[in-house]
């Protein structure tokens, strides 16, 4: 079991494009969760996911930013027109349920830098 | 609104001492507490989930408690190596929100 799979490690976009980031979450695991970390900052929540479907997506900023979780393939955390206030660490979890018998396993994250 | 506080935001300690790191959360109404271990750079590795039953949890020379009435959580280290140097993440699950609260960590140095 390769864990929770973030790629790419690190990514670098340049103001005003598009930065795509990749979860896979653990095999037997369909809830995913979108966590970024400012620099010192704690992990703030942004979105949770199931297959197809978006759950909470109280954490996440209105505009430029969305999230996908398709039916097959990985989920995908998109950031439109990236601004210099983009730049962080996203990370992404996965849970075989929501239910709280079970923690959270983590990524090793997604470090953007907009430059 | 669920607030966790972690103190100290800070710690140095000479190799082989025991320590306890601090975590405190706003709201009692939790399902579970986890502790994470995050090195500079790199991602979370979970080190202890402790659900809202349950008073402790131990792994290694890793012990956690939960006193969920009072807000607290601690983490003890026994016998700490300068491996054990990272910043530890405690975070809950539940009360008025469906996912994990963080607090903003204690970095640990362990010096050899």
């Amino acid at each position: 079991n390769a864990g929770v799979m973030q790629n790419p490690r690190h990514l670098v976009r340049r103001r005003g494009q598009e930065a795509r980031l990749r979860c896979s979450p653990m095999k037997g695991h369909s809830h995913v969760y979108w966590y970024r970390q400012l620099p010192e900052e704690g992990l703030k929540f942004m979105v949770y996911l199931q297959k197809e479907n978006i759950i909470d997506e109280s954490g996440m900023p209105k505009e430029r930013f969305s999230a996908e979780f398709p039916k097959e393939g990985p989920s995908i955390l998109r950031i439109q027109q990236v601004v210099r206030g983009d730049s962080a660490a996203y990370f992404c979890a996965s849970s075989p349920s929501a239910t709280h018998n079970y923690g959270y396993t983590f990524g090793s994250g997604t470090r953007l830098t907009v430059v | 609104k669920q607030e966790v506080t972690q103190i100290p935001a800070a710690l140095s300690v000479p190799e082989g001492e025991n320590l306890v790191l601090n975590c405190s959360f706003t709201d009692s109404a939790i399902y579970n507490l986890q502790w994470f271990r995050q090195d500079p750079g790199k991602g979370l590795t979970s080190l202890l989930l402790i659900q809202s039953s349950q008073r402790e949890q131990t792994s290694g020379r890793l012990n956690a408690s939960l006193d969920k009435s009072s807000g607290r959580s601690t983490l003890y280290i026994a016998a700490s190596q300068p491996g054990d140097s990272a910043t530890y993440l405690c975070a809950v699950w539940g009360g008025s929100q469906g996912n994990l609260i963080f607090g903003k960590g204690t970095k640990l140095s362990v010096k050899p």
